[in-house]
């Protein structure tokens, strides 16, 4: 499984965008990046993926490089709900890849008011 | 249900003692999986399982732990003889289709699991 990469921590003003970086330069051809984040004393919750076009949903956009060696998850208007530990994670898509649903030590987003 | 519902929220045991901690994935999701996360740590997989095939138990730290999925839904993860290294927060997540690439692993909000 490729190995990722994240800042440990990182701050953001209310109302302002939040991008958190990652890098997984060893990604597979056929590997997705996975965001996921977990609120304290929640399960963790699904944010959004990507192969190598950028992505966008109702809660982030990512944006993933050219050559797929790092991705950022965009934020457009944090607010404090968002402060959270967010995992990024390299994984092939589809049956049997329930084992690399393995998370990391991820990057504590704290959104400040 | 709406989402993945897993009881009890909190469990203390004694050591040695069996536990079971249940899960209720969201209805029609047929692959339903076990993680663990210990304070601090990221996922641990522990078991998969997929509709009516044999699940993926390659997760499973010992031959303490064993869980079941009855009638395709509910599941139990059994723990025997509790070891203090046992103390975690064991989530349980289901999916609808896992073949296809849009599918994701919805979680419930754990059971938090303390070995005295």
């Amino acid at each position: 499984d490729a190995k990722t990469t994240q800042p440990t921590s990182m701050d953001c003003a209310e109302g302002r965008a939040a991008n958190l970086p990652c890098n997984h330069s060893t990604i597979s051809g056929n590997e997705y990046v996975y965001w996921y984040r977990q609120i304290h004393s929640q399960g963790p919750q699904y944010i959004i993926h990507g192969l190598k076009n950028n992505e966008t949903n109702e809660m982030a956009s990512l944006i993933i490089t050219e050559d797929r060696k790092s991705s950022t998850l965009i934020l457009p208007h944090a607010t404090l709900r968002d402060t959270a530990v967010y995992y990024c994670i390299v994984r092939v898509a589809g049956y049997g890849s329930a084992r690399q649903l393995t998370f990391g030590s991820g990057t504590q987003l704290t959104v400040l008011p | 249900g709406a989402g993945v519902s897993q009881s009890p929220s909190n469990k203390v045991t004694e050591k040695g003692k069996d536990v079971e901690l249940r899960c209720d994935p969201i209805s029609g999701h047929t692959a339903l999986y076990w993680y663990r996360q210990s304070l601090g740590q990221g996922l641990e997989f522990l078991i998969y399982f997929q509709g009516n095939s044999a699940p993926d138990k390659s997760g499973l730290p010992s031959d303490r732990f064993s869980a079941e999925r009855t009638g395709g839904s509910v599941s139990t993860l059994t723990i025997q003889r509790t070891q203090q290294e046992d103390s975690a927060v064991y989530l349980c997540a289901s999916s609808l289709a896992p073949r296809t690439e849009m599918t994701e692993a919805f979680f419930g909000q754990g059971t938090r699991l303390t070995v005295v």
